[in-house]
């Protein structure tokens, strides 16, 4: 079946240790979201690719980064991950950014920071 | 920015009762979408509305587009123990904004056997 896959779906990082989240996707979305969740509270979107095209939300910290190397796969990187970082991380992908998207979502990355 | 106002916050009801929650914006939708959020899960969409009025069923749930494109309800019919769970309602405006969704703060689903 065609899916959103995130790996590892749970991970463990210390103060300070940069840490990076994967996604991979076989839907050949050619749009792909890192969104942070943290508890009880709605996805809240940290940047998109649409193909190569980089969009960053103004008030994403520096402190996060992305990569899309190809159409599958797009990486999520925390530079130096604070406690308030800790949060559920769900990639979704959508064909194209029109007014008819749907959005599909991985199972998400859960992020604890020691 | 545009905003949506997602109720009620939590529901607790018994198996086999209907239950109806709505989202409203104080601006035009053009799509609106509603997503179900299991524990440790990422969202699973459930339906996807794009028409002012466009009544939709998938199963047991049944949403509705608002004919002033400024609000949505998803109602679900006779509740079974696996409806447990968080329900966002999502939706786009400004075709600008490049596809962003923007999510209601979501409705917590109690069922009590």
């Amino acid at each position: 079946d065609a899916m959103v896959i995130q790996n590892p779906r749970y991970q463990v990082t210390q103060f300070g240790k940069p840490v990076t989240l994967s996604c991979s996707q076989t839907l050949n979305h050619n749009v792909m979201y890192w969104y942070q969740q943290k508890s009880s509270q709605a996805p809240k979107l940290l940047f998109h690719y649409y193909d190569k095209d980089f969009n960053n939300e103004a008030d994403t910290p520096d402190n996060f980064q992305s990569r899309r190397p190809n159409t599958s796969f797009c990486f999520l990187d925390i530079r130096s991950p604070g406690l308030g970082d800790a949060a559920m991380y769900l990639c979704a992908t959508s064909r194209g950014a029109g007014q008819t998207l749907k959005q599909f979502f991985g199972p998400g990355t859960r992020l604890t920071v020691l | 920015g545009q905003q949506l106002n997602q109720s009620p916050q939590s529901m607790f009801i018994q198996e086999g009762e209907d239950v109806s929650m709505n989202c409203t914006s104080s601006s035009i939708f053009n799509t609106w979408l509603w997503y179900k959020q299991d524990p440790g899960e990422g969202p699973v969409l459930l339906i996807a509305l794009y028409k002012a009025g466009e009544l939709t069923s998938n199963g047991r749930l049944t949403a509705q587009f608002g004919i002033t494109r400024k609000d949505s309800f998803l109602n679900i019919s006779a509740s079974i123990p696996s409806d447990v769970g968080i329900y966002f309602c999502a939706g786009q405006g400004n075709y600008n904004q490049g596809g962003k969704l923007i999510f209601g703060q979501g409705t917590e689903l109690s069922v009590k056997p």
